[in-house]
């Protein structure tokens, strides 16, 4: 079964200061893999996805990411933080039905809480 | 287009009664999916659907928990009786069939936050 895993549960950063946030993902074929921000009282919003071709990924709000399958992570990362970026942060990994159809299923890790410092 | 639609926002109960949450998904989506997020176990998928058909339940706590979906443009979550324990964020989801890896990817509703007493 697919499982992800964030090891950082509270992340502090200085606004101004670059940002990396990590996820890694078990999984036995090319994941879909997605990372969604949540900010206080609302829904997820989804930042950005990899599902094949280039490893470096652009996402909204100035986010990117980058797949490596050696380590089987997908890591978030943002060069300079804004304050409006305080906000908890989730990964997540879709898997393919048996015929490559259809990615019904997501799967999120326990999410980052970012706080950003003036 | 409006986003997914939950209702109510906030849902404050007595224990032992009957809870029904709501969500209208984006017109178009043919998936489906009810998550319950907690402080201790995070984003939990409980059921999703799609084109209307139940899929996947595997993730529904137990049988006070039963979800509906009678038309492309409705489902409902209900918890009957409810409990302390139930008290979470609910959260519904829909997501447009893969035609084409830039199709996918859920739209979340803002949820419904429930208080059980």
């Amino acid at each position: 079964a697919q499982s992800v895993t964030q090891p950082d549960i509270h992340i502090t950063v200085s606004e101004g200061a670059s940002l990396e946030l990590r996820c890694n993902y078990s999984y036995g074929a090319t994941p879909y893999l997605f990372w969604y921000v949540q900010s206080p009282g609302q829904g997820l919003q989804l930042l950005l996805k990899y599902f094949s071709g280039d490893t470096l990924v652009q996402g909204i709000k100035g986010f990117e990411a980058e797949f490596k399958r050696s380590q089987s992570s997908f890591n978030l990362r943002k060069p300079s933080v804004h304050w409006s970026d305080a906000a908890e942060y989730f990964c997540a990994v879709g898997q393919p039905n048996a015929g490559g159809t259809s990615y019904g299923k997501l799967t999120f890790g326990q999410g980052t809480i970012l706080t950003v410092h003036p | 287009d409006a986003g997914v639609i939950q209702s109510p926002r906030h849902e404050v109960t007595e224990m032992g009664q009957e809870v029904t949450l709501r969500c209208k998904p984006i017109s178009g989506h043919d998936y489906l999916f009810w998550y319950r997020q907690t402080m201790m176990r995070g984003l939990e998928l409980l059921i999703y659907f799609n084109n209307n058909v139940p899929i996947d339940d595997s993730g529904m706590p137990e049988d006070r928990f039963s979800a509906k979906m009678p038309n492309a443009s409705f489902s409902t979550l209900k918890i009957q009786p409810s409990e302390p324990r139930d008290s979470a964020v609910y959260f519904c989801a829909s997501s447009l069939i893969w035609q084409g890896a830039q199709n996918y990817g859920y739209t979340f509703g803002s949820g419904t936050r429930l208080t059980v007493v």
